[in-house]
């Protein structure tokens, strides 16, 4: 069955650090891979999405993600965190053959410490 | 304006009543679906309809019921609510390959 795992729950980083959120999939095909961001309060916010070609996709708000098929992972990336990044991230599979269906991670919940 | 709307954005309700939650949207997506979010766990998916004819299960529709009444809208509903269905619940629209749209969600809670 297809799965994505965020392996930490939370993630504390400083201000002006450098972050990376893990995400691994379980999906036969070649996968749809989605990063979202939810701010307190908020819907989900897309930060980037990878369907083909260049594995590494840069996506809003200075963040990146880079997909690796021999580790099954699509692990996102920022240089520098500013305290306005803390949110809750999720990692999401898209099932194109299923219509679309998202399959998403647990989420980690990103603190910025100034 | 928003373009995927939920109604209402909180609801307090008690165990039994029957409950309707509302999307619309103006994107002129074919594709809506319903999710619900529980601390822990992410999304998960409970309903989905590609069309106004075309509505399918989630994984975890036991206890829900849709209603897809135009391209633009659809209605997600608890017959008979109770305290484990206290979640947030969103929306959301896409074409046949886009990235998900997603609405600004409906906190319910059921005591």
């Amino acid at each position: 069955a297809q799965s994505v795992t965020q392996p930490d729950i939370h993630i504390t980083v400083s201000e002006g650090a450098s972050l990376e959120l893990r995400c691994n999939y379980s999906y036969g095909a070649t996968p749809y891979l989605f990063w979202y961001v939810q701010s307190p309060g908020q819907g989900l916010q897309l930060l980037l999405k990878y369907f083909s070609g260049d594995t590494l996709v840069q996506g809003i708000k200075g963040f990146e993600a880079e997909f690796k098929r021999s580790q099954s992972s699509f692990n996102l990336r920022k240089p520098s965190v500013h305290w306005s990044d803390a949110a809750e991230y999720f990692c999401a599979v898209g099932l194109m053959e299923y219509g679309n269906k998202l399959v998403f991670g647990a989420g980690t919940i990103l603190r910025v410490k100034s | 304006d928003a373009d995927v709307t939920q109604t209402p954005r909180n609801r307090i309700t008690k165990t039994g009543k029957r409950i309707m939650l509302e999307c619309s949207q103006t994107k002129g997506h074919d594709r809506m679906y319903w999710y619900r979010q529980d601390p822990g766990l992410g999304l998960r998916l409970i309903y989905y309809s590609f069309d106004v004819k075309d509505i399918n299960k989630g994984e975890i529709s036991d206890g829900y019921s849709v209603s897809r009444q135009a391209q633009a809208k659809f209605s997600l509903s608890l017959e008979s609510a109770i305290p484990n269905q206290t979640a947030l619940y969103f929306c959301a629209t896409s074409d046949s390959l886009s990235e998900q749209f997603f609405g600004p969600g409906t906190r319910l809670t059921v005591l």
